[in-house]
C-alpha cells in the first residue's frame, strides 16, 4: 500500500540553527500539505501545494519558515533560525484531486529545539 | 473561520464497552469530515471519511455519523479493546480541502 514518506523521523537542534524536513507524497497525489502539531493539540495547516504552486501559506511564519515543491512531487519545509516554540510534530499529507479528497498522512517529524 | 471541538478530552472505559466520541463544528458548509487515530508520537491514520452528502460510514467496529445541520459528528466504537487506546481526532474539510482539526479525545481502554 502506498504511503507518504517523511524524514527525518526525529530531529534535535539548538535554537538559532537551521533545520529541514522532507516529504514524499503518494505517487500521483497532486495536493500536498504541511501541518504542525503542538503536543496536546490538533494539527494546524502551515502550507498547501497544488502541484508545484502554493495554494495557501497564510499560516506559515514567513520570517523563518519556507516551503518548496519544485517539481511538483516531493517537498521540503525549512526553518531558519529555529526557536524554542517551534518544538512540535511536523506532519505531511497528500491527497488526490477529485473524488473524496481524502488526506493521507506520513509518520511525521518530531522536532525538539533546545 | 471553522472551529472544531471534541468532547470529552479524555475517556477511560473498561474493555468490552461500547462508546461514543463527539465532534462539533461551527460552519456547516463542509466538504467532508474525517476521523483519525493517532498513537503516541506517531502520525495520523485515517479511520473513516464521511462526505457532506452522506449520513454515516462504517468500518468494522467503527461507525461515524454526520449531521451537518446541527454541526455534529459522532464516532461509535463497539466492543472496545485495549488496542483501541489512542487519541482520536476529527477534522472537517472546507472548499479549499484543507482540514481543520479538533484537539482530540484521548481514549484508554482498560483490560
Amino acid at each position: 500500500e502506498a504511503e507518504v514518506a517523511q524524514s527525518p523521523r526525529y530531529k534535535i537542534t539548538e535554537k538559532s540553527q537551521a533545520v529541514a524536513f522532507w516529504c514524499d507524497p503518494i505517487s500521483g497525489h497532486a495536493t500536498l500539505y504541511w501541518y504542525r502539531q503542538i503536543l496536546g493539540q490538533g494539527p494546524e495547516l502551515l502550507v498547501q501545494f497544488q502541484d508545484e504552486s502554493v495554494v495557501d501559506d497564510s499560516q506559515l511564519p514567513k520570517d523563518r519558515f519556507s516551503a518548496e515543491r519544485l517539481k511538483g512531487v516531493d517537498s521540503t519545509l525549512k526553518i531558519q533560525p529555529a526557536e524554542l516554540g517551534d518544538s512540535a510534530m511536523y506532519l505531511c499529507a497528500s491527497s488526490p484531486v477529485g473524488g473524496s479528497y481524502e488526506q493521507y498522512f506520513g509518520p511525521g517529524t518530531r522536532l525538539t529545539v533546545t | 473561520k471553522q472551529e472544531v471541538t471534541q468532547i470529552p478530552a479524555a475517556l477511560s472505559v473498561p474493555e468490552g464497552e461500547n462508546l461514543v466520541l463527539n465532534c462539533s463544528f461551527t460552519d456547516s458548509a463542509i466538504y467532508n469530515l474525517q476521523w483519525f487515530r493517532q498513537d503516541p508520537g506517531k502520525g495520523l491514520t485515517s479511520l473513516l471519511l464521511i462526505q457532506s452528502s452522506q449520513r454515516e460510514q462504517t468500518s468494522g467496529r467503527l461507525n461515524a455519523s454526520l449531521d451537518k445541520s446541527s454541526g455534529r459528528s459522532t464516532l461509535y466504537i463497539a466492543a472496545s479493546q485495549p488496542g483501541d487506546s489512542a487519541t482520536y481526532l476529527c477534522a472537517s474539510s472546507g472548499s479549499a480541502r484543507q482540514l481543520t482539526f479538533g484537539s482530540g479525545t484521548q481514549l484508554t481502554v482498560l483490560p
